[in-house]
């Protein structure tokens, strides 16, 4: 059948003010999540992770919460520069057997676009 | 340090044909990922590597696979190429699996398929 673009939901802010970028994930058995950032031509750019032992985590700039009871996971981006616009995709990771596996299940991303 | 190398960048092939894309994961790292993102599909899984056997595999048909050598350098090749193979292979590394270790990534090989 034909491939059909992702519709991506998009963020739009104005410079200066913070982002907050919604995410959730699939499976209530995963323990271990990340949020990348990827710019047009680029690979994913790790940004913070957060493991389901932890609510929050703070990283300079941008602080993960994580709610395992509805199986959300929150992206907070303060004080937004224009440099911030980009694609963001959270992923969430399970272990298997006493070991994690090397996959990672990603959603499917935000478009942040900052106005300056 | 530097970080994961893919090449070659771009790459473009026809129907039928086959290719292989290289990845060099950061020094010390010993899994590799490999993840296929396209606009319809997103992000997704192909397979994990770790000291030279696949530990994971995603959801893609047989003419997709990989290798990995003694130096942690993986391969993945796609042979009789299809239309829908176009898109952005990305491959990642972290130290070990056990852990959960932090994934990155490379830039990426963009092919496509005519």
């Amino acid at each position: 059948g034909e491939s059909v673009g992702l519709h991506l939901p998009t963020l739009s802010v104005q410079e200066g003010d913070n982002s907050i970028i919604n995410c959730a994930y699939s499976n209530s058995a995963s323990d271990y999540f990340i949020w990348y950032k990827q710019e047009s031509g680029k690979g994913p750019q790790f940004i913070i992770d957060i493991r389901s032992n932890m609510d929050k985590r703070q990283g300079q700039r941008v602080t993960v919460l994580l709610n395992k009871t509805v199986k959300h996971l929150s992206l907070q981006i303060a004080a937004t520069q224009p440099g911030d616009s980009a694609v963001y995709f959270c992923a969430e990771n399970r272990a298997q057997g006493g070991g994690s596996q090397g996959n990672l299940i990603f959603g499917k991303g935000t478009k942040l676009s900052v106005k300056p | 340090k530097a970080g994961v190398t893919q090449t070659p960048r771009y790459l473009i092939k026809t129907r039928g044909q086959q290719v292989t894309l290289s990845c060099s994961p950061i020094s010390g790292h010993r899994s590799v990922s490999w993840y296929q993102q396209t606009p319809g599909q997103g992000l997704q899984f192909l397979f994990e590597y770790f000291s030279e056997t696949q530990r994971n595999k995603g959801n893609f048909p047989g003419r997709f696979s990989g290798r990995q050598f003694s130096n942690s350098r993986s391969e993945m090749n796609v042979s009789t190429l299809e239309l829908g193979d176009s898109a952005l292979y990305l491959c990642a590394s972290s130290r070990v699996f056990e852990l959960q270790e932090t994934q990155y990534f490379g830039p990426g090989t963009r092919l496509l398929v005519l």
